[in-house]
Order: C-alpha cells, then sequence, then structure tokens
C-alpha cells in the first residue's frame, strides 16, 4: 500500500482483557514509532524501532504495554490486562531515513475504548 | 530531558490574516525540523520540514529556523477557515543518553483557529 496502516481501527474490550494493535509501516521504512493521543491532548510516545537497534522503550507507560516488530516491518502493540485509562487513540508513524533526513508519516490510528 | 515547546494556544485569527507559530527546542544537536497539522479526530499529517537556517516557503506556508536560537516557526499567510487544526512541531533529536539513532519529539501542539 501506499500509506501506513493500522487495525483494527477501533477496538472495544473490556478492563482486564489483552489487546493487540497491528501497523503495517510503508515498505522501505527502516524507523517506525507508537504514540498514544488521550482526548484533546498531545502525542505520547510509546516506543520506537530502527533499524536493528535495540528499540527505545522510554516511553511505555508500564510493563503491561509491550511491542515487537518482526523482520523490520510490521509491529504489534499489545495492551495486557487492559484498564479505563489506556482509553486512547494509539498511532503509528514510519519514517524514512536517508542522508540524516528524515520524513515520518502516520497511520489512521486505532481508537481503543475499555469499558 | 530532551524538550520542544510550544504555546497551546488557542491561537485565533480573522481570515486573511496572518498566523504565527512557534517552537523552540532544547537540543542543539537537532537536524531536521517539522511541522504537522492535525484536524481533529485525524491523524497528523506532515506540511513543512526544514533543516537549513532560513526560510522555506511553500505555497501560503513559510517555516523560519534559527539553530542558534534554537527556534522554528511556522507562518500561514492569508489564512483560511479551513486551516483551523492543531499544530505540531516535531524535532529530531538524539536519544536521551547519546546514540546514533535521532529520534522524532513532538511539541505538545498548538491549537489554531481561523474566524470567517
Amino acid at each position: 500500500g501506499a500509506g501506513v496502516s493500522q487495525s483494527p481501527s477501533n477496538k472495544v474490550t473490556e478492563k482486564g482483557k489483552d489487546v493487540e494493535l497491528r501497523c503495517d509501516p510503508i515498505s522501505g521504512h527502516t524507523a517506525l514509532y507508537w504514540y498514544r493521543q488521550s482526548l484533546g491532548q498531545g502525542l505520547e510516545f510509546l516506543i520506537y524501532f530502527q533499524g536493528n537497534s535495540a528499540p527505545d522503550k522510554s516511553g511505555l507507560p508500564s510493563d503491561r504495554f509491550s511491542a515487537e516488530r518482526t523482520g523490520g516491518s510490521v509491529s504489534t502493540l499489545t495492551i495486557q490486562r487492559t484498564q479505563q485509562e489506556d482509553s486512547a487513540v494509539y498511532l503509528c508513524a514510519s519514517t524514512h531515513q536517508r542522508g540524516g533526513r528524515e520524513t515520518q508519516y502516520f497511520g489512521p490510528g486505532t481508537r481503543l475504548l475499555v469499558l | 530531558q530532551k524538550e520542544v515547546e510550544q504555546n497551546s494556544g488557542p491561537l485565533s485569527v480573522p481570515e486573511g490574516a496572518i498566523a504565527s507559530l512557534n517552537c523552540t527546542y532544547s537540543d542543539r544537536g537537532s537536524q531536521s525540523f517539522f511541522w504537522y497539522r492535525q484536524y481533529s479526530g485525524k491523524s497528523p499529517e506532515l506540511i513543512m520540514s526544514i533543516y537549513s537556517n532560513g526560510d522555506k516557503e511553500d505555497g501560503r506556508f513559510t517555516a523560519q529556523l534559527n539553530k542558534a536560537s534554537q527556534y522554528v516557526s511556522l507562518l500561514i499567510r492569508d489564512s483560511q477557515p479551513s486551516d483551523s487544526a492543531t499544530y505540531l512541531c516535531a524535532v529530531n533529536e538524539r536519544p536521551y543518553g547519546g546514540g546514533s539513532n535521532y529520534k522524532l519529539t513532538f511539541g505538545k501542539g498548538t491549537l489554531l483557529t481561523v474566524n470567517p
């Protein structure tokens, strides 16, 4: 596809359940980011994958959150034992880096609602 | 802690006026600077990138970069109601603790309202 895709687009779950959110980045993009955005708030950085380097997990809010990126492409963000405060839009972005310059493109997001 | 600061607004301008959005950043080693526009309920979309000191113009948008002052701005000329959105400044900053992989850091955004 031409852009970053995310699935599902919407997810409603019950408190305590686990959820998996998927991101398909633009082919060839070396870096991938996950962000969280609560209603009316700014982007909250969660995790950053860059090539084969160890991911920067400094933004993950708790050990219930984890992410992996398989084969340098598709990424999955997993939230275990979801809580109501996890309700937000989860955005994925992929970045093409060349010559010290980069361009980041966002997916449409997954809207997560924890009841 | 690397930071990117923006006034949260809201910034309100009349239609046809120039809207000026400002951003400061803390990492002097930053190399790339971006402005994103986010409409309510939508994902951010890239509207401008700038890498060198000075001005860069694209249509009604002008990005201005001053690395010495660690300051980047976005000017929107002839503002239209359709420009009403949150504008996010993003800076490519070195990861906390050093390392060679630069990470994109976003400000919290400035809400712009253009009144007809």
